[in-house]
């Protein structure tokens, strides 16, 4: 298993401005997850983040607006830039299980919203 | 047509009672199906992991997989308060392939 540490918990910002979110591994991983989670909707993948190449983006996210750093193996940012309120969702850090199940470990989530 | 279907309730029953989750899928490709819980402002935890079709058991849990209909069931026994959670299906193709969420069903076991 896998202890993730995201930071912040929660916030409130103000539209036009930026929130970078950390996430810290307690292991070294190769990859990392960050995920989206809008009220009444899906867990929603945002981008896969490589440690020492350019994270990948799933269709509908671009990296000007979810900016993601991965500095080492068991740390990594990401940032939502020129917030809006459709901003507004909880987005979640997440590493897979190296074993055969390739299970899922989140981080508790930071929960954001845009006023 | 959505890859994975999930009513997302509320589903309110009594403790002791027995709850029924259910998904649909159209991607006849998943061959690996998780139910994960989730607290109310705490990360998604994995409950239960099936691999192909069938049954498995842990404790007062059963997932069940029916891959000719495309139907993931999670049957929960002897319902407790602290049962209260969003339950999320969630099927992949492979190991190594992305996860794919279902909306995730809102429980609530009354005393």
């Amino acid at each position: 298993s896998a202890v993730i540490s995201q930071k912040p918990s929660r916030d409130i910002c103000q539209r036009g401005t930026s929130l970078t979110i950390q996430c810290q591994v307690d292991s070294q991983v190769t990859m990392m997850f960050w995920y989206r989670q809008q009220p009444g909707q899906s867990l929603t993948l945002i981008a896969t983040a490589n440690q020492g190449s350019e994270a990948t983006y799933e269709s509908g996210f671009v990296i000007d607006k979810f900016p993601i750093s991965r500095p080492n193996l068991t740390f990594s940012t990401l940032t939502v830039s020129n917030m809006s309120p459709e901003d507004s969702s909880i987005y979640l850090c997440s590493v897979e299980d190296q074993g055969i199940r390739g299970e899922a470990f989140f981080g508790q989530g930071t929960r954001l919203t845009v006023v | 047509q959505k890859e994975v279907e999930q009513d997302p309730g509320p589903l309110s029953v009594p403790e002791g009672a027995i709850v029924s989750l259910n998904c649909t899928y159209s991607n006849s490709a998943f061959q690996y199906f998780m139910w994960y819980r989730q607290y109310s402002r705490k990360g998604p935890e994995l409950l239960m992991y099936t691999y192909s079709s069938g049954n498995k058991e842990d404790g007062r849990f059963t997932a069940q997989v029916d891959k000719s209909s495309k139907y993931i069931s999670l049957f929960i026994r002897d319902s407790q308060p602290s049962d209260s959670a969003t339950y999320l299906c969630a099927p992949k193709v492979n190991r190594d392939d992305k996860i794919i969420f279902g909306k995730g069903t809102r429980l609530h076991i009354l005393p």
